[in-house]
């Protein structure tokens, strides 16, 4: 059976810190992991990582992939309070994205 | 707002009621979802239709019933549901489920039910 597993799930910081979010898996077949944002409605998309070792970065966001540990990390570099949002995780294999449960990160003034 | 259209956007019904959620996209697209979330929770899959067949069913009650009438539109067909159903229903679609890697999938903001 496929497994996700986020952590922390939880995260409450001031603005200007730096986070780490952690993202383990197994699933069948993989084929590559997503990160996804989701404030109140849709999910919105953020990296695809397919190939280990290769960073994405995105302004103040960054991710990377590790198969044979069969972990993903995202970093946030100097946070604001409109990062705060939940993040998730979601590998592809055989099941098209099994989404972990995501870290809530809360962001302080 | 997303590419993704999802109507209505919020739905209450009784346990006796027939209702239909609607999903729409015109990217091209030819894989389509139906996720279920509940507060607090991530997504859950329901439905994968591609090129229009159903190819993913996740062990869905038959009370929720999907269509997919063409490449742009998905339904999702509601009957004789119960109040632990409410929930946020969430569509996606993506260029191709089988490809490797798999498409980016695009959400929409979802339609959130109460089942009263």
């Amino acid at each position: 059976e496929d497994k996700v597993v986020q952590s922390p799930l939880s995260l409450v910081v001031h603005e200007g810190d730096t986070v780490t979010l952690n993202c383990s898996y197994e699933v069948t077949n993989f084929r590559s992991l997503l990160w996804y944002k989701q404030e109140k409605k849709a999910p919105t998309f953020l990296f695809m990582l397919t190939s280990s070792g290769i960073e994405k970065k995105s302004g103040r966001l960054s991710s990377i992939l590790d198969k044979k540990e069969l972990f993903s990390i995202l970093n946030i570099t100097a946070t604001q309070t409109g990062d705060s949002a939940v993040y998730l995780c979601a590998p592809s294999g055989n099941t098209p994205l099994v989404f972990g449960k995501g870290t809530r990160l809360s962001v302080i003034a | 707002d997303t590419e993704v259209t999802q109507t209505p956007k919020h739905l209450v019904m009784g346990m006796t009621n027939k209702k239909s959620l609607k999903c729409e996209q015109h990217m091209g697209h030819r894989a389509m979802y139906w996720y279920k979330q509940k507060a607090k929770k991530p997504p859950e899959l329901m439905f994968v239709y591609s090129y229009e067949k159903l190819s993913i069913n996740e062990s869905v009650p038959s009370r929720f019933s999907p269509e997919c009438p063409n490449s742009s539109l998905l339904n999702l067909h509601l009957h004789a549901l119960q109040p632990e159903d409410s929930a946020l229903y969430l569509c996606a679609s993506s260029q191709d489920m089988d490809s490797s890697p798999p498409g980016i999938l695009h959400f929409g903001n979802g339609t959130r039910l109460t089942v009263t």
